[in-house]
């Protein structure tokens, strides 16, 4: 098993619509988690992050997060042509990351 | 977040040479990491640099190959020794800022080794 999971891919979301991101995870120590998105030839570029159960909103993204299932999940509302790139999941432990290898998403204008 | 620079952004190389990667930021950092991407593959944690003391490699990574400095709050060095075509790789450094440990990401050194 892997120690973090993410569908690959790749997802095709309409433009508009909500696009929702799924991660689980293996650690039930793990402290911390979370969303970077990647765009193609770029470096990762930190989304959210949440550290405790329950949802947390920034924008037009929500971060969920369920500890005792070991699931985290991204909803990006309202999608847009410029949400199209790779969402890695991150997962921390004692300030070691891991990353899923992350979910493709297109949104279609 | 920190202003991270990477040097160099690119670099082609022969088999059996080395490279130095430097990573520069903006502030005061405790904690930086160096991370390798392979194509098409998602990010893999070679070691931890702190200042002052000696790197923490991860499980497939040795000092001999991958050589760190750490010399002060503010930089770091990674130096693929040896290289050999499967080391061609993004590698990116990362430093650990803020109190709840957010790692952010420098541009990435994009490898190609011939």
């Amino acid at each position: 098993q892997k120690e973090v999971e993410q569908n690959s891919g790749p997802l095709s979301v309409p433009e508009g619509a909500i696009a929702s991101l799924n991660c689980t995870y293996s650690d039930r120590g793990s402290q911390s988690f979370f969303w970077y998105r990647q765009y193609s030839g770029k470096s990762p570029e930190l989304i959210m992050s949440i550290y405790s159960n329950g949802d947390k909103e920034d924008g037009r993204f929500t971060a969920q997060l369920n500890k005792a299932s070991q699931y985290v999940s991204l909803l990006i509302r309202d999608s847009q042509p410029s949400d199209s790139a790779t969402y890695l999941c991150a997962v921390n432990r004692n300030e070691k990351l891991t990353f899923g290898t992350g979910t493709r998403l297109t949104i279609i204008p | 977040s920190a202003v991270i620079s990477q040097k160099p952004s690119r670099d082609i190389c022969q088999r059996g040479t080395s490279l130095t990667i430097q990573c520069q930021v903006d502030s005061q950092v405790t904690m930086m990491f160096w991370y390798r991407q392979q194509p098409g593959q998602s990010l893999t944690l070679i070691a931890t640099a702190n200042q002052g003391s000696e790197a923490t490699y991860e499980s497939g990574f040795v000092i001999d190959k991958f050589p760190i400095s750490r010399p002060n709050l503010t930089f770091s060095t990674l130096t693929v020794s040896n290289m050999s075509p499967e080391d061609s790789s993004i590698y990116l450094c990362s430093v650990e800022t803020g109190p709840q440990e957010t790692q952010y990401f420098g541009p990435g050194t994009r490898l190609l080794v011939l």
